[in-house]
């Protein structure tokens, strides 16, 4: 069964500096990769998604994911982080089954960001 | 990208009570999916609501707990029955596009108090 792990509950960075969430998934074929980030009081919005092609995909707000297959991984990245960029970051896998399309959800990683 | 409303936002309800959350889209979707996130979690999903038919249930979640209808491509409801605090979360509608679509598209999300 598909799954994704988030091993950061939390992280800390400082605006300005660099930033690189984790994220690791299991699923038996190519999977579909998702990076979601939630707002306090939001819905969630897409940042970028990853099928095919070029494993480093660019998405929106300046943030990027690259597709590495043989550590089943699927970073998120910033190389400078604005205090706006505090929020709930979601990694999700997508996949088909019998059932249809489903998007299954990691944990979650909490950014603050700190003056 | 498709623009998705939620209605109530938020409510708080008493316990032994049933809550109808409405989920509206700007377009015709093929799928659309309600979640379940309670305080400081992820996204579980709870049910894939097809159109014209049953909707299909993840494991844990029946159909008498949370009935969910789907009249066309743009609409579906969610209700949350016999409420107890334990039904206290976030309750996000979702929806994908096109057939070929991959990413799912959210809501804002109703935040369901039950005291």
């Amino acid at each position: 069964a598909q799954s994704v792990t988030q091993p950061d509950i939390h992280i800390t960075v400082s605006e300005g500096a660099s930033l690189e969430l984790r994220c690791n998934y299991s699923y038996g074929a190519t999977p579909y990769l998702f990076w979601y980030v939630q707002s306090p009081g939001q819905g969630l919005q897409l940042l970028l998604k990853y099928f095919s092609g070029d494993t480093l995909v660019q998405g929106i707000k300046g943030f990027e994911a690259e597709f590495k297959r043989s550590q089943s991984s699927f970073n998120l990245r910033k190389p400078s982080v604005h205090w706006s960029d505090a929020a709930e970051y979601f990694c999700a896998v997508g996949a088909r089954n019998t059932g249809g399309f489903k998007t299954i959800f990691g944990a979650g990683t909490r950014l603050f960001v700190k003056a | 990208s498709a623009v998705i409303s939620q209605k109530p936002s938020r409510d708080i309800c008493q316990r032994g009570t049933s809550l109808t959350i409405q989920c509206q889209v700007d377009s015709q979707v093929t799928m659309m999916f309600w979640y379940r996130q309670q305080p400081g979690q992820s996204l579980t999903l709870i049910a894939t609501a097809n159109q014209g038919s049953e909707a299909t249930y993840e494991s844990g979640f029946v159909i008498d707990k949370f009935p969910i209808s789907r009249p066309n491509l743009t609409f579906s409801t969610l209700t949350v029955s016999n409420m107890s605090p334990e039904d206290s979360s976030i309750y996000l509608c979702s929806a994908k596009g096109g057939t070929g679509d991959t990413e799912a598209f959210f809501g804002q999300g109703t935040r369901l108090t039950v005291v």
